[in-house]
């Protein structure tokens, strides 16, 4: 079946360090694929998508390529900041069945110190 | 606009308690879903509805039953619940379809507690 592989958590940045969040799937299929943060107390915010291969995401510094060659979609940012400091989730869209379910990774939680 | 709207966003209830979650849009969105999310966890799917229709019930337990009353407004009714479904219950929606259209759209979720 379908699934989505994050590296774990936590990582801990200073402010300005170079971020990248790993990303691999499983999907028959082209999938969808997206990045969604989750700040404290909060619900998901859509951060990026992309939706074909070799697509890039882009949002608020974010990016993420869609790497169909690797099945990758890996978060990166080039300079962190404090605000940042949140929960990031991977998803695909599952389109077996075009049921419109997405599948999430477990989530990598990102803490940025001053 | 891409907001999905949720009250009551704090909600404490005693197991023989009866109450209903709100999740409202105004995307036109025609897919509007529920999850249970746990701490430190993804959301877990438990319903989607399409074009008001119910089409998607992950085996969740009859004591959560939802409702599409129209294409803006999603209920989910609460009943007997169990200490073990506290979390935090999140609304979204989406298009129904395929790419580009296939994006979902989150709600500020509702922190239920049971207690």
């Amino acid at each position: 079946g379908n699934s989505v592989t994050q590296m774990e958590g936590p990582v801990t940045l200073s402010e300005e360090a170079f971020l990248t969040i790993n990303c691999t799937y499983t999907a028959t299929g082209y999938p969808s694929l997206f990045w969604y943060v989750q700040y404290p107390g909060e619900g998901l915010q859509l951060l990026l998508k992309a939706t074909k291969a070799d697509d890039k995401g882009s949002n608020k510094g974010f990016e993420a390529t869609y790497r169909k060659e690797t099945t990758s979609f890996h978060l990166e940012k080039g300079s962190v900041q404090v605000s940042d400091s949140a929960v990031y989730f991977c998803a695909l869209s599952d389109r077996s069945g075009n049921t419109g379910k997405l599948i999430f990774g477990q989530g990598t939680t990102l803490q940025v110190k001053p | 606009d891409t907001e999905v709207t949720q009250t009551p966003k704090h909600l404490v209830m005693g197991m023989t308690n009866k109450k209903s979650l709100k999740c409202e849009q105004h995307m036109g969105h025609r897919a509007m879903y529920w999850y249970k999310q746990k701490a430190k966890k993804p959301p877990e799917l438990m319903f989607v509805y399409s074009y008001e229709k119910l089409s998607i019930n992950e085996s969740v337990p009859s004591r959560f039953s939802p409702e599409c009353p129209n294409s803006s407004l999603l209920n989910l009714h609460l009943h007997a619940l169990q200490p073990e479904d506290s979390a935090l219950y999140l609304c979204a929606s989406s298009q129904p379809g395929l790419a580009p259209t296939d994006t979902q759209y989150f709600g500020p979720g509702t922190r239920l507690t049971v207690l």
